[in-house]
C-alpha cells in the first residue's frame, strides 16, 4: 500500500459525459501527479500540482481539467467523454516539486461506452 | 515522441534465472527512475540513479547509466516468480521536470 488513495477504482459512463477522479496523496506530499495509462498510448504524463499550483503539463487535453485544493487532494475532471478515454488514470505523489520518487495509487480504470 | 525506451518489449525466464532489461532515451537527463507494475495496478518505483552516477543496488536490483551511450539496464538477479510484472524506465530532463515514462518491459519468471 502507497498510501496513495483514488476513488472511485471503476467508473463506466457514456460518450459526452462529464467524471471527477479523485486522489489524496501521502501524508506530508505536497507533489500530485495524474497520468493515463492505455494499451494504445502507453502510460502518459498528464498535469502536476505542487502545494495547490499547477508546476508541469503533459499530453492534457483542453476537455480535462485538474485542481489540488487546500487540504492537499486533487482531482481530474474529464469532460465530453469519447471512447478514446476509456483507460487507467493514475495519481501519484511526492514529498517535494522536484520529481523524484513518486508513490503511485491503484488506479481508477474509466470505461466509456 | 518518447524519451525512454525499454528493450525487450518481452521476456520470459526461468525461476533462479537473471533478468537484464535495457533502456534507451534521447536527450540529456537528471535522473532514471525504475519502476514495476503488476497487471492493472499501481506502479511501484525501485529505484532512482542520477546522471553523475555510474552504478547503483538495491537488493536484487543492480542499476547501471551510461550517460555517454545514453542508456541504463535493470538487472533482477535470481528471479522469483513475484518478479513478474511490467518494468518501466522513467526519465527526467531536470530536476523540476515532468516523468517521461518509456512503453515497458512484461518480465514472466516460469516457476
Amino acid at each position: 500500500d502507497s498510501g496513495v488513495t483514488q476513488t472511485p477504482k471503476h467508473l463506466i459512463t457514456a460518450t459526452g459525459q462529464r467524471v471527477t477522479l479523485r486522489c489524496s496523496p501521502r501524508s506530508g506530499d505536497l507533489s500530485v501527479y495524474w497520468y493515463q495509462q492505455s494499451l494504445d498510448q502507453g502510460l502518459q504524463f498528464l498535469i502536476q500540482y505542487y502545494n495547490g499550483e499547477e508546476r508541469a503539463k503533459g499530453n492534457i487535453l483542453e476537455r480535462f481539467s485538474a485542481q489540488q485544493f487546500p487540504d492537499l487532494h486533487s482531482e481530474l475532471n474529464l469532460s465530453s467523454l469519447e471512447l478514446g478515454d476509456s483507460a487507467l488514470y493514475f495519481c501519484a505523489s511526492s514529498v517535494a516539486r522536484s520529481t523524484d520518487t513518486q508513490y503511485f495509487g491503484p488506479g481508477t480504470r474509466l470505461t466509456v461506452l | 515522441s518518447q524519451q525512454g525506451e525499454e528493450d525487450p518489449q518481452a521476456l520470459s525466464i526461468q525461476e533462479g534465472e537473471n533478468a537484464t532489461m535495457n533502456c534507451s532515451y534521447k536527450t540529456s537527463i537528471n535522473n532514471l527512475q525504475w519502476y514495476r507494475q503488476n497487471s492493472g495496478r499501481g506502479l511501484v518505483h525501485l529505484i532512482l540513479i542520477r546522471s553523475n552516477e555510474r552504478e547503483k543496488h538495491s537488493g536484487r536490483l543492480r542499476v547501471t547509466l551510461d550517460t555517454s551511450k545514453k542508456s541504463s539496464s535493470l538487472l533482477i538477479t535470481a528471479s522469483r516468480a513475484a518478479d513478474t510484472a511490467s518494468y518501466f524506465c522513467a526519465t527526467v530532463k531536470t530536476s523540476y521536470d515532468k516523468v517521461i515514462f518509456g512503453p515497458g518491459t512484461s518480465l514472466s519468471v516460469i516457476p
